[in-house]
């Protein structure tokens, strides 16, 4: 069974950097078929995507927050690991990683974590 | 970048109707199209790959079509289980994108 589970903190304030761990089961991050995005919407709005990481360990960010976003991984856990730096209030949202297959777009989505940013 | 513009943004209906989304391309993406449902709290569930390829478990009320730039999902009769919110998306090239999402709700 395939699944994916996001981890994080509930709570960050202004400024701070936020530190998202999906954890996966049930397939390979090497898989060259597939890779792991992350994406995320704020309450009562649209998804929104963030960044994807490829089996190869090539990264794609979004532009508009390419230069706070990171992507990592670490194959002997199968955890994908968003880092955003100079988190705002308007980052307060539902964070989702999810399975990107070629050709098949997310089949597998994570629960979600929300995030809220405050003071 | 490609850009994706759903029509609706609501729409009201009643159990048996015949629905239809509309998703607009902003440029060629070469039927690299997926529709999502999602419930509140729940994340999002794959209905349509490929602009018109039905994922494995999926209702046959639910279809995708178009191509090119111009898309749609249709339900061909409504059930109460279907009232939710659908999102398309593009995943022809990076950075990937989803529309604003279409609320299909209780007439």
């Amino acid at each position: 069974q395939v699944t994916l589970k996001e981890s994080g903190p509930v709570l960050v304030k202004p400024t701070e950097t936020l530190t998202l761990t999906c954890a996966v089961s049930g397939f390979s991050l090497n898989n060259e078929t597939m890779g792991v995005s992350w994406i995320r919407q704020p309450p009562g709005k649209a998804l929104e995507w963030l960044a994807h990481l490829f089996s190869n360990d090539r990264k794609s960010y979004s532009r508009p927050l390419k230069t706070r976003l990171s992507l990592s991984k670490d194959t002997s856990k199968s955890q994908v690991v968003l880092t955003m730096t100079n988190m705002d209030l308007v980052d307060t949202a539902t964070y989702y990683c999810a399975r990107g297959v070629v050709g098949r777009a997310y089949d597998i989505w994570g629960q979600g974590t929300m995030v809220t940013v405050s003071s | 970048d490609s850009q994706l513009t759903q029509s609706p943004s609501t729409l009201s209906a009643s159990v048996g109707d015949r629905v239809t989304i509309t998703c607009r391309a902003s440029q060629n993406i070469n039927n690299y199209l997926a529709w999502y449902q999602q419930k509140p709290g729940e994340a999002p569930r794959l209905l349509i790959y490929m602009a018109s390829a039905l994922e494995s478990g999926v209702p046959s009320r639910f279809s995708g079509s178009g191509s090119g730039t111009e898309f749609s999902l249709t339900i061909s009769s409504l059930q109460p289980d279907d009232f939710a919110t659908y999102h398309c998306q593009q995943y022809n090239t990076y950075p990937w994108s989803f529309g604003q999402g279409t609320k299909v709700e209780i007439k």
